[in-house]
């Protein structure tokens, strides 16, 4: 079983719908990481979260230490929001490297 | 822009031979990682430098090695290549590689094709 797990795989959207990208991970960690992956393969940090919750324009990060689990919200979703979502974490034993979920492909449709 | 940079950004090479792959981190930070995402895989880590110094090492292959300069660019040195190998490689960096919460910033990536 992977130490990160994230639902679902795979997401379709219409343009405008709230989406919800969920992580749960099964050890201790230290911070949790959500990073974007665009078609070119760039990849982008978007949030870390050791507790509570972060807002940044229409993406939402929140994440609940006890039940060991995180989510992504985006609201008003735009085509452009269409990229792979790939939750990673710290794990209190492995020092500052990323252990990484399988990511989450979301399309957004016009 | 992330403010790091990897080079090449394609490569293609056939099987037995050995390729390095550049990168130059954010200004000021000292740690570097190497990630390796593949088709079967997934994103994993490989290995981390500080200040030059190796820190941690993941799930790297001994015909793979790594090294910091004193400058803090870092090559990583793929060797012996076999078809498997092809992926994309990413270097990260972050400010320090004692802070476990420090963000990590991610180059464009290096995709390695070996024929």
């Amino acid at each position: 079983k992977n130490e990160v797990e994230q639902s679902p795989q795979n997401l379709t959207a219409q343009e405008g719908e709230f989406i919800t990208i969920n992580c749960s991970y099964s050890v201790g960690i230290s911070a949790l990481h959500w990073l974007q992956q665009h078609p070119g393969g760039g990849i982008v940090s978007l949030f870390m979260l050791s507790s509570g919750k972060k807002k940044h324009g229409r993406l939402i990060a929140t994440i609940n230490i006890q039940e060991k689990h995180s989510s992504l919200h985006i609201t008003a979703s735009h085509p452009r929001d269409s990229a792979v979502y790939i939750c990673a974490v710290t794990l209190q034993t492995s020092g500052s490297r990323l252990t990484f979920g399988e990511g989450t492909q979301l399309t957004v449709n016009p | 822009d992330s403010g790091v940079t990897q080079t090449p950004k394609h490569l293609i090479t056939a099987t037995g031979q050995r390729v390095t792959l550049r990168c130059s981190p954010r200004s000021g930070d000292l740690s570097v990682y190497w990630y390796q995402q593949s088709l079967d895989q997934g994103l994993q880590f490989l290995i981390q430098y500080y200040n030059g110094e190796e820190r941690a090492k993941g799930n790297i292959l001994e015909r793979f090695s790594a090294q910091q300069f004193p400058d803090l660019h870092s090559e990583l040195n793929l060797s012996s290549l076999e078809l498997g190998d092809s992926a994309l490689y990413f270097c990260a960096s972050s400010p320090t590689g004692t802070t476990i919460r420090n963000e990590q910033f991610f180059g464009p990536g290096t995709r390695l094709t070996v024929l």
